[in-house]
């Protein structure tokens, strides 16, 4: 198994621009996520889903737009690139609701926003 | 809003220490606590999870313990080795799939 999967590992991206992030895992998790990593500051959730066709709003979602047509893929995407985003994205997944079931974590994708 | 916390920042122990790292939150109508690992660079490694009606796990030479009512957390290693240097984060699940994560605390452990 490969995991979690995460595309680009790093990116760069001029104020206005948008972006697409890629996860995929291969464990056939129902549950996936994306967070943000900043300095100094412990990972925020940005948006979940708890299947198919299924999400839902973490705690930071505003700028981020987030579907999962599959069970594989949760792509993450930013519409309109602020200075404000720069920071580490992860992708997570787990069988069941990670609250309950262990979460697998991506290598994340270093984004810098100029 | 919940508010998790890591004390210290960053540690620094010689091999074979035993050490504890802290992490304390705010409200403690928790669902349950996570420590996980991260090495530079890397994503994070899920080491222990405490349900909130638990007061503790243990994993090889890893021990996390959970007291809901004083808000506090601690996980505890004993024997210290260099491959443990990472960061240590927590994360405290207050919902359904809802994790509040604290800062970290760096750990390095020197040969």
């Amino acid at each position: 198994n490969a995991g979690v999967t995460q595309t680009p590992k790093f990116q760069v991206l001029k104020t206005g621009q948008s972006m697409t992030l890629q996860c995929a895992q291969d464990m056939n998790h129902e549950y996936m996520s994306w967070y943000r990593q900043d300095p100094g500051m412990g990972l925020r959730l940005i948006h979940y889903s708890v299947g198919a066709g299924i999400t839902d709003q973490g705690e930071v979602p505003n700028g981020y737009n987030v579907s999962r047509s599959t069970t594989e893929d949760f792509p993450l995407r930013l519409l309109s690139a602020a200075p404000s985003q720069t920071s580490v994205y992860f992708c997570a997944s787990s069988y069941g609701p990670g609250a309950r079931e262990t979460q697998y974590f991506g290598p994340g994708t270093r984004l810098l926003v100029l | 809003k919940q508010e998790v916390t890591q004390i210290p920042a960053a540690l620094s122990v010689p091999e074979g220490e035993n050490l504890v790292l802290n992490c304390s939150f705010t409200d403690s109508a928790i669902y349950n606590l996570q420590w996980f690992r991260q090495d530079p660079g890397k994503g994070l490694t899920s080491l222990l999870l405490i349900q909130s009606s638990q007061r503790e796990q243990t994993s090889g030479r890893l021990n996390a313990s959970l007291d809901k009512s004083s808000g506090r957390s601690t996980l505890y290693i004993a024997a210290s080795q260099p491959g443990d240097s990472a960061t240590y984060l927590c994360a405290v699940v207050y919902n359904f799939n809802k994790f509040y994560f604290g800062s970290g605390t760096k750990l390095n452990v020197k040969p």
